[in-house]
């Protein structure tokens, strides 16, 4: 069945860089976008950007522009958000989510269970 | 790129509808009818509900629905289970530079 695994919990120190990956079955790998979202706690969702894993195209929100990396390895199926300088507010959980390469579709269907990171020092 | 603007928070017995909003402007939710809504409860991670404004997917009850008029969508539960107790996200296609904007959230409730 298709899914999403993502990589297991992280606690990091401000300032540090974090690596989330987000490993796809199921499916094409190329086919779809990959979307990063999170969520703080007790607060809603934020996108933060997205891959082709086709042509390894990005966009990122602007919010994280410069501290923000999204790449991929199509020989694993595997998509990799990295964001640099943490502070204690990029405590979160963050979401890998597909969607599929297709002009006028615009949602996203299948989620990751999420990979909660900390930053403390 | 701001949020959408939901309620925060909207609740109904057992049986009943409840509609939540979510408002946004011409540059994401006014501008293209790819608005969809995310059910989300306590320590999962969020599922689609709606999609292209009013589409189901497969699997999702037919109680859920979605509507837009300008600026604002809307989603509807009706018939109120106990089980559509849950955090509801919209989210709005915004062009090309910032494709995705999500909204606050709004926390369901069922008395």
């Amino acid at each position: 069945q298709v899914q999403l695994v993502q990589s297991g919990a992280e606690v990091k120190k401000p300032g540090a860089s974090v690596k989330v990956s987000c490993k796809a079955s199921g499916y094409t790998f190329t086919g779809y976008y990959m979307h990063w979202v999170r969520q703080a706690p007790g607060q809603g969702l934020e996108w933060m950007g997205r891959i082709n894993p086709n042509s390894g195209g990005t966009n990122y929100a602007q919010k994280f522009q410069g501290r923000v990396t999204m790449t991929r390895d199509t020989s694993i199926s595997t998509a990799y958000m990295e964001l640099s300088r943490l502070r204690s507010d990029d405590t979160a959980v963050y979401y890998c989510a597909r969607l599929r390469i297709t002009m006028g579709t615009h949602y996203m269907d299948v989620w990751g269970k999420g990979t909660t990171v900390t930053v403390s020092s | 790129q701001s949020a959408l603007t939901q309620p925060r928070s909207v609740s109904g017995s057992p049986g009943q509808s409840v509609t939540i909003s979510c408002t946004g402007t011409s540059s994401d939710v006014g501008g293209y009818n790819y608005v969809s809504w995310y059910q989300q409860h306590p320590g999962k991670a969020p599922k689609l509900m709606i999609y292209d404004v009013s589409k189901r997917p497969s699997g999702v009850p037919d109680r859920f629905s979605g509507s837009k008029s300008g600026n604002t969508a809307s989603l509807t539960i009706s018939g109120l289970q106990a089980e559509d107790e849950a955090d509801y996200y919209c989210c709005s296609y915004a062009g090309s530079y910032t494709p995705y904007v999500f909204g606050t959230g709004t926390k369901v409730t069922v008395l």
